[in-house]
């Protein structure tokens, strides 16, 4: 089945602790991004990768950091997390062009 | 002015109801028109996939782009409870090598029994 698959669907972590949400997609996908949702303020953009070895800052960049060393994987990292990271997150990925296939998400929760 | 624009709602219908969904969108070069439905702790999933002006039929949905007005919808006829969802509009520009979609903030549906 296409997919694609993060982990964990939720997390609840402290001020400061270094955390890595999983993103991997079976799809063969170039394009893969990254996306916190919260109420009112929609999808908004964190990091997107166009290939791999390849990424980008998107809207919201700061307090993030992702890499992309293989073309089926794109973690999310936190290095220090503060209470306004806590949010919904999802990761996407698409063909050149196409639209997107989002995962399931991770609530995060710090605190 | 906000790139794409979306009334939040709540919309809330009786079953069997026609539903209008709609969002504005600023910039003249979206050419590539999506509707997303999103299920209460899931990922958002693909509904319709819409090029250029006129409208699109799948089942009970009907996508509607006018792009002279900058003005995009998604229709549900029949509405059930099942289709009780927040449901995101998205566009992109044109070119075969541009990825990044922009989304609306969201219109929450529900459908009353």
């Amino acid at each position: 089945e296409a997919q694609v698959t993060q982990n964990p669907r939720y997390l609840i972590t402290v001020t400061g602790k270094k955390l890595t949400v999983t993103c991997s997609q079976n799809m063969n996908h170039e394009y893969m991004s990254w996306y916190r949702q919260d109420p009112g303020l929609g999808l908004r953009q964190i990091y997107y990768s166009m290939n791999v070895e390849v990424t980008d800052k998107g809207d919201v960049p700061e307090g993030y950091k992702v890499s992309r060393k293989e073309k089926r994987n794109f973690p999310l990292i936190l290095e220090s997390p503060s209470p306004n990271q806590t949010s919904l997150y999802f990761c996407a990925s698409s063909w050149p062009g196409g639209s997107y296939t989002f995962g399931s998400g991770t609530r995060l929760t710090v605190v | 002015q906000k790139e794409v624009e979306q009334d939040p709602g709540p919309l809330s219908v009786p079953e069997g109801a026609i539903v209008s969904l709609n969002c504005t969108y600023s910039n003249s070069a979206f050419q590539y028109f999506m509707w997303y439905r999103q299920y209460s702790r899931k990922g958002p999933e693909l509904l319709m996939y819409t090029y250029s002006s006129g409208n699109k039929e799948d089942g009970r949905f009907t996508a509607q782009v006018d792009k002279s007005s900058k003005y995009i919808s998604l229709f549900i006829r029949d509405s059930q409870p099942s289709d009780s969802a927040t449901y995101l509009c998205a566009m992109r520009i044109g070119g075969g090598s541009n990825y990044k979609l922009t989304f609306g903030k969201g219109t929450l549906l529900t459908v009353n029994p």
